[in-house]
């Protein structure tokens, strides 16, 4: 059974910084890319950023660029997203879904249940 | 254009069939996925590709694509498939992961 446990979120002032995990089992975590999506409160989906299954390559949305960083340890099984220079507007649930190829990004097949990031003072 | 456009929400009738819409020049170039989403659940893959289903998803749930429009059909729908539904593709410049803005769909 596939499975996909972020973890991580949690308040934080705005400028900081925090790291999401998402660990995973039940497939072969270092042939699928990767991404981390978001959702605000009461909005849609938003795409973060996305890694290639052997971590050799990145994408991340304009919104995000130049302050989050994504990397994966395929020994661990685990991705990760780096947030820093944190925003109000980064307030979201955090999604990590896996990817149905290695790269790039196709269509995600499974997802983790989410963890909430709160950036305010 | 680097968007997916969706309406904001949708009614059926319970056992009846209704259609959501996806816009975007991107599907002309790549099948769009659909994800249905629960209240304070993940998001949940029902439609990918030309028209798969993956194991699990009751085969009411069908895909197409013309042109620019990719579409959703749910034919007999019953009261657990009320939820947002989201399409999502990408870009053709860039690369970029592309969701729509989701639709809400209520059953009567």
């Amino acid at each position: 059974e596939v499975q996909l446990v972020g973890s991580g979120g949690g308040l934080v002032q705005p400028g900081g910084s925090l790291r999401l995990s998402c660990a995973t089992s039940g497939f072969t975590f270092s042939s699928y890319g990767m991404s981390w999506v978001r959702q605000a409160p009461g909005k849609g989906l938003e795409w973060v950023s996305a890694i290639s299954a052997s971590g050799g390559s990145t994408d991340y949305a304009d919104s995000v660029k130049g302050r989050f960083t994504i990397s994966r340890d395929n020994s661990k099984n685990t991705l990760y997203l780096q947030m820093n220079n944190l925003r109000a507007e980064d307030t979201a649930v955090y999604f990590c879904a896996k990817d149905s190829v290695a790269w790039p990004p196709n269509f995600f097949d499974y997802w983790g249940q989410g963890t909430l990031v709160t950036v305010s003072s | 254009s680097s968007e997916l456009t969706q309406g904001p929400a949708v009614s059926v009738a319970l056992g009846q069939t209704v259609r959501i819409t996806c816009q975007g020049d991107s599907l002309r170039s790549y099948y769009a996925s659909w994800f249905q989403q629960r209240p304070g659940q993940a998001p949940i893959l029902v439609i990918y590709g030309k028209n798969n289903r993956p194991s699990g998803i009751p085969d009411r749930f069908s895909g197409s694509t013309s042109g620019n429009t990719a579409s959703l059909t749910i034919t007999g729908a019953q009261a657990e498939d009320e939820a947002d539904y989201y399409c999502n593709s990408r870009d053709s410049n860039t690369n970029h992961v592309l969701f729509g803005g989701g639709t809400r769909l209520t059953v009567l």
